[in-house]
């Protein structure tokens, strides 16, 4: 099984802040990672996919990057609708593995 | 716009079988090369794979619940299920079904609202 981890696993930050979390899978995954931003109550949403493609509607404020086995997720600038849970996901050898998510609160 | 809606039980005694179906709206279930997928969330945790059932009909199970879980096609219906057997009180949880993006396998871009599921004599 690959294993996905995330750092941090909450950071506190303002509005106007740069904001960078990190997803380490267990293995090799080429570029078979997705981001997802999850509100409280709500179902996940896609944010990046492949890495680094930003899904259709998604702000550019909000970037990916990486291979292999790191990856990075950013938000240039942090608005007050960014205050929400972090997911990293991966794709590869026909599993499917979540990271244990970031949370984004008020600081 | 393909929409998805889950239905089942929001109680289920443990021991028990849990049997979820999502409703795909707004476009065939049939048509097109998609992974349709259930995810769930223990409250206050994180998001858990269950599965995929690809192209209507070749299922793919997380390996920590294969022995439990079943993902089936309902095409007539336009319905995808959820079966979880012997269910106990961890298997409390929101269940979501998705279908993932028409350009990139497994990134899921259409979720449902999620029911919860509880399982509790």
């Amino acid at each position: 099984d690959i294993q996905m981890t995330q750092s941090p696993s909450s950071l506190s930050a303002s509005v106007g802040d740069r904001v960078t979390i990190t997803c380490q899978a267990s293995q090799d995954i080429s570029n078979f990672l997705n981001w997802y931003q999850q509100k409280p109550g709500k179902a996940p949403k896609l944010l990046i996919y492949d890495a680094s493609n930003l899904q259709t509607g998604v702000p550019s404020r909000f970037s990916g990057s990486g291979s292999g086995t790191d990856f990075t997720f950013t938000i240039s600038s942090l608005q007050p609708e960014d205050f929400a849970t972090y997911y990293c996901q991966q794709y590869d050898n026909l599993e499917v593995t979540f990271g244990p998510g970031t949370t984004v609160d008020i600081k | 716009q393909v929409q998805l809606q889950e239905s089942g039980p929001g109680l289920v005694k443990p021991s028990q079988t849990l049997s979820l179906t999502c409703t795909v709206s707004g476009g065939s279930i049939s048509s097109g090369n998609y992974y349709w997928s259930w995810i769930r969330q223990p409250p206050g945790k994180g998001l858990e794979w269950i599965g995929y059932i690809y192209d209507t009909g070749n299922p793919y199970y997380s390996p920590s619940l294969k022995s439990r879980v079943t993902i089936s096609v309902d095409t007539s219906e336009n319905q995808f299920s959820l079966k979880l057997t012997s269910v106990t009180a961890a298997d409390t949880a929101m269940y979501y079904c998705t279908r993932d993006h028409p350009e990139v396998t497994n990134a899921y871009d259409i979720w449902g609202q999620g029911t919860m599921v509880t399982v509790s004599s």
